[in-house]
């Protein structure tokens, strides 16, 4: 199956810094969405952006999407120490088949 | 609620001998999902089941790999015979259409680390 591309693929910045990690994909979309993996855990979904959506926040995150160029990023303000993890996109399209990216690694260094 | 159970949490098992992985979803949820995540490959769907049938499980790699979904608490991944490159974590996961929610969000276990020697 197809996946998606996350660039970096691992990123490091000190705490209180802003990452940002982006998703190309392949397909149409009905939503992406974007994970979080802690070291030895299952993912957990932390925000979705809509296909007729641009930009969406919660919290500290921030996700933009741009459709025309099949891709989306996503912004952690002030990071934390807490938020070392591996991030992943994933896309859904008509169906219920979810599509995960390759995930991008960051750690927060305090 | 408890969330999405997998047991067992770590196999390790000799090439050749059938592994089963077990999942409990949420309950209420009508979609599983089982995925297998390697370094190599990423996260990869398997195979998913609405109020037990399968649905699509062309993501199951060979006929070594079969899942079922006897009722809507529990179902098992099987392999048999295990070979070394089947070593991976594999998470099942669940999800509700009661509220159209299933293609916004999948909840995940915490996955079960299989290592095949």
């Amino acid at each position: 199956s197809q996946q998606g591309e996350e660039d970096p693929q691992a990123l490091s910045i000190q705490e209180g810094e802003n990452a940002t990690m982006n998703c190309s994909y392949k397909t149409s979309i009905n939503n992406l969405q974007w994970y979080r993996q802690n070291s030895g855990r299952g993912l957990v979904h932390l925000i979705l952006i809509r296909s007729n959506e641009r930009e969406k926040h919660s919290g500290r995150l921030r996700v933009t999407l741009d459709t025309s160029k099949k891709s989306s990023s996503l912004l952690i303000t002030a990071s934390r120490a807490a938020d070392t993890a591996s991030y992943f996109c994933a896309t859904v399209s008509g169906t219920y088949k979810y599509i995960f990216g390759t995930g991008t690694r960051l750690k927060v260094l305090a | 609620d408890a969330g999405v159970i997998q047991s067992p949490r770590h196999e390790v098992t000799e090439m050749g001998q059938e592994v089963t992985l077990r999942c409990k979803p949420i309950s209420g949820h009508d979609y599983l999902f089982w995925y297998r995540q390697t370094m190599m490959r990423g996260l990869e769907l398997l195979i998913y089941f609405n109020n037990n049938v399968p649905i699509d499980d062309s993501g199951m790699p060979e006929d070594r790999f079969s899942a079922k979904m006897p009722n809507a608490s529990f179902s098992t991944l099987k392999i048999q015979p295990s070979e070394p490159r089947d070593s991976a974590v594999y998470f099942c996961a669940s999800s509700s259409s009661a509220t159209g929610k299933v293609r916004e969000t999948q909840y995940f276990g915490p996955g079960t680390r299989l290592l095949v020697l």
